[in-house]
């Protein structure tokens, strides 16, 4: 079984301000970890990914994560706010490998900027 | 990177008409895909794992004569809304996991369905 909690459901900062976004999970397998952005109206695109190599691992639009097993955290994190940043974010557990890969959603942090 | 594609982008049709969704994987075979259903400012709700050559597996409360999935080829799975109603208007959305991507999903762009 696995689960995903995102612990905020809005984040509000401002314009060149640094982001956080939290996202704790629970998974019985060796999980692969992710984290998406949506747009409105949009599909939702790949930010960054945790696949059991580096434990920091680094995104596009100069986005990280950082995978912590003893916290079983893997919150998102960006050094300054861009107001494009703006949208919603999904945190997504799946097994590494084996078991069921249907994968598990967070219920969304909706990323507010202000200028 | 992979692609997956869905069409159409948005469609608006009457009350009691059948109006069917494609989902395909453009440059990866995909033996499974997943349909999700997501209302406004909510997270993805997974309706279906689809599964190339056999039946679709569906989630708790979906019901599998309304939502019709079938997955003729390893790069195609199409989701139909039958006899559509206005609760039915939703944004669907497809993904595809790609082979020996330690299960990361592709997602595809999602479709808007406004049924009047």
């Amino acid at each position: 079984a696995q689960s995903v909690t995102q612990l905020d459901s809005h984040v509000s900062v401002s314009e060149g301000t640094p982001v956080l976004l939290r996202c704790n999970y629970s998974s019985s397998y060796s999980p692969s970890l992710f984290w998406y952005v949506q747009h409105p109206n949009k599909g939702l695109q790949l930010l960054l990914k945790y696949t059991s190599a580096a434990t920091l691992v680094k995104g596009i639009n100069g986005f990280e994560a950082e995978f912590k097993k003893s916290e079983t955290s893997f919150h998102l994190t960006k050094p300054s706010a861009h107001m494009s940043d703006a949208a919603e974010y999904f945190c997504v557990v799946t097994p590494a490998s084996g078991g069921s890969y249907i994968p598990t959603f967070g219920r969304g942090t909706s990323l507010i900027v202000h200028p | 990177g992979a692609v997956v594609s869905q069409h159409p982008s948005w469609v608006i049709c009457k009350s009691g008409t059948s109006v069917k969704i494609e989902c395909r994987s453009l440059d990866f075979q995909a033996t499974t895909m997943f349909w999700y259903r997501q209302f406004p400012k909510q997270s993805l709700m997974l309706m279906a794992t689809s599964n190339e050559g056999s039946k679709a597996t569906y989630e708790q409360g979906v019901e599998k004569d309304k939502f019709l999935i079938n997955h003729a080829s390893l790069t195609l799975s199409t989701l139909t809304v039958t006899s559509a109603h206005p609760e039915d208007s939703s944004f669907y959305i497809c993904s595809a996991p790609r082979p020996g991507a330690n299960n990361e999903q592709f997602f595809g762009p999602g479709t808007r369905l406004t049924v009047l």
